[in-house]
């Protein structure tokens, strides 16, 4: 069975610039969720979708970022315009349950110059 | 303000001894802990976790201790294998609050 996974795995952009994140979770997986993980910090959480639904956008810092997940599969997270501070490694994580373990797909590394 | 506690940034043990590794975390309303590996370049890979209606889970080489009055809780790897070098993250759960609280990890280091 294939995991998590996400595209790309490295992103440079220039400040200003849009960029779109993409993570496939595991087939059958209702639940998704974002994190984050800035140099040096923790992860932390940005977001939960529930099929297509969001269910949780508490940890999205501002309205620059933008997730969505058409039809319930695949889910894209956009930053625009994306600003130096936006760079770090963004984790995809899917479960079939909200109580099930979480399962994280190897991230994306987003830099901002 | 951190909830979840990884004091120790990094931890070095000989291969065949054990390794702890602790977490604290601040948040009463966590009932639900869990440890991740992860190794450069991947995501966090699970690896076990622990209720808390429980204090001791245990998987193989690998037990979880959960004291709730001290709101600590510790990972134990015996025997230590070099394939174990890798940073750990502790994080919780708590009610029906399904987000991962995470600490900042601990790289653990352990030579043949």
């Amino acid at each position: 069975e294939a995991g998590v996974t996400q595209f790309p795995s490295h992103s440079v952009i220039e400040k200003g610039q849009t960029v779109t994140l993409r993570c496939d979770p595991i087939s059958g997986h209702d639940n998704l969720y974002w994190y984050r993980r800035v140099m040096g910090k923790e992860i932390k959480f940005l977001l939960h979708f529930v099929k297509e639904s969001k269910q949780d956008e508490s940890g999205m810092p501002n309205n620059r970022f933008l997730a969505e997940r058409t039809g319930g599969t695949y889910s894209t997270l956009k930053v625009q315009p994306a600003e130096l501070e936006d760079s770090g490694v963004y984790f995809c994580a899917s479960s079939q349950d909200w109580v099930d373990t979480q399962y994280f797909g190897p991230g994306t590394r987003l830099t901002v110059l | 303000d951190q909830q979840v506690k990884q004091n120790s940034p990094s931890l070095s043990v000989q291969e065949g001894r054990i390794s702890i590794l602790n977490c604290d975390y601040t948040n009463s309303m966590f009932d639900y802990f869990l440890w991740y590996k992860k190794y450069p370049a991947e995501g966090p890979t699970f690896l076990i976790s622990i209720s808390s209606i429980k204090d001791k889970n245990e998987d193989g080489r690998f037990t979880v201790f959960l004291n709730k009055s001290a709101k600590h809780l510790s990972l134990h790897i015996v025997p230590s294998q070099p394939g174990d070098s890798a940073v750990y993250f502790c994080a919780a759960s708590g009610g029906s609050n399904y987000k991962l609280t995470f600490g900042k990890g601990t790289l653990l280091t352990v030579n043949p």
